[in-house]
Parts: C-alpha cells; sequence; structure tokens
C-alpha cells in the first residue's frame, strides 16, 4: 500500500490563516521531504527531514517529524493566495534499496 | 541557472506509436528518474539511473524503455505495448540514491488521439 499518505486530501482557507497538512508512512524512512506543485508543473522541493530531526524550518515553513507515530506536518503561516497549490510529502525507506514514495497530495486553496 | 529541461511540453501519440520524451540536466547529478502522474495520484516510478549506462526498472515499466548514453540526459521512450499512456511524465534528478531532494522538470503531457 502506499507509503506516504496526506491528510486532508484538499483545503480551503482565507489568506492570512496558517495551513496544516499531515503525512502518515508505515514503514521506517531514512528522511521525509514535502513538495509543492503548482496545476500543469513540475513538483519543487521545500524541505527535507531526517529521521533523526524533529523538526525544521524555512522561511513560512515549518516541518515536524514523529517516528514514533509515522507522520510528519507541514504548516504554512500566514498564508497567501500564490500557496495554492498540491503539497506531497515523499519518504526515503531505509530497508529494500532505493525506494522514494510519494503520497497523493493535499490540494490547499487560499482565497484572497 | 541549473535546472532539468523536459520536452516537449505537450505531446499527442496516435494508437500503435512509440514516442521519446526528453530530459536534460545540468546539475552535475548523477541519479535521473522518470515518474508518471495520474489525476489524484502520487507519483509513480518508471525507470531510475544512478551512473551513465546503467538503468533499473521502476514500479510500472512494462511499455516504457530507457537510455542513459550521458550523464546528462535520460530520454523515455513510451512503446506501442503501453496500453493507456495518457498521463504526466515528470523527469527528475539528485544527488546520489537517497537522502537528498528531488529537482523536476516542468513535465510533459501526454495524450493517446
Amino acid at each position: 500500500s502506499q507509503q506516504g499518505e496526506e491528510d486532508p486530501q484538499a483545503l480551503s482557507i482565507q489568506e492570512g490563516e496558517n495551513a496544516t497538512m499531515n503525512c502518515s508512512y508505515k514503514t521506517s524512512i531514512n528522511n521525509l521531504q514535502w513538495y509543492r506543485q503548482n496545476s500543469g508543473r513540475g513538483l519543487v522541493h521545500l524541505i527535507l527531514i531526517r529521521s533523526n530531526e524533529r523538526e525544521k524550518h524555512s522561511g513560512r515553513l515549518r516541518v515536524t517529524l514523529d517516528t514514533s507515530k509515522k507522520s510528519s506536518s507541514l504548516l504554512i503561516t500566514a498564508s497567501r493566495a500564490a500557496d495554492t497549490a498540491s503539497y506531497f510529502c515523499a519518504t526515503d525507506a531505509t530497508t529494500g534499496g532505493f525506494k522514494t514514495i510519494f503520497g497523493a497530495g493535499t490540494r490547499l486553496f487560499v482565497k484572497a | 541557472d541549473g535546472g532539468i529541461t523536459q520536452s516537449p511540453k505537450y505531446l499527442f501519440r496516435k494508437e500503435g506509436q512509440n514516442v521519446t520524451l526528453s530530459c536534460e540536466q545540468n546539475l552535475n547529478h548523477d541519479a535521473m528518474y522518470w515518474y508518471r502522474q495520474d489525476p489524484g495520484q502520487g507519483l509513480r516510478l518508471i525507470y531510475y539511473s544512478q551512473i551513465v549506462n546503467d538503468f533499473q526498472k521502476g514500479d510500472i515499466a512494462e511499455g516504457y524503455s530507457v537510455s542513459r548514453e550521458k550523464k546528462e540526459s535520460f530520454p523515455l521512450t513510451v512503446t506501442s505495448a503501453q496500453k493507456n499512456p495518457t498521463a504526466f511524465y515528470l523527469c527528475a534528478s539528485r544527488w546520489g540514491q537517497a537522502g537528498y531532494g528531488y529537482t523536476f522538470g516542468s513535465g510533459t503531457r501526454l495524450t493517446v488521439v
């Protein structure tokens, strides 16, 4: 079954609000990555958090990782209309050789 | 600026035709990948290559072929054996096999007509 699963599938908020997206996974991981995809475009790497890290920040982004619960969250603070996109988590497993699993994504819509 | 260039942006394929999608990177990355994206789904790995003249099948390799004759280039051929090729195809690269984020191209949308 799919390793990375995002929740919620879709999220609609007002500009200025915070947006939180969650990702769950099933096996031990080396790292977890978050990506953003605008409609019809490629994915853009946002942030990578390693299995021995618990929190990471990049500008308005905050990522947390809880390996005991096999989950991660992406928080976008003070959202803007330009943040409207799909957000994907991806995990690199520690076993089974190379394997990156992408979730199905959360579609975020920020209303101006 | 370094990056990945995919071409064409849109491609139409007739039944029974082979088509080739181009992917070029100037990031000096060793590893390159092809992913397929269908609406509402995550990315699925078609093929990957960690070094020139070597590549491995991913989860959905049937009906596809690749080559890696140069470090910078990793073209994907969608053959007539691929029965449902309509999808968005993404090429990506990164340092090494794992532990780093991917850089993606802007994608090729393939439609069967």
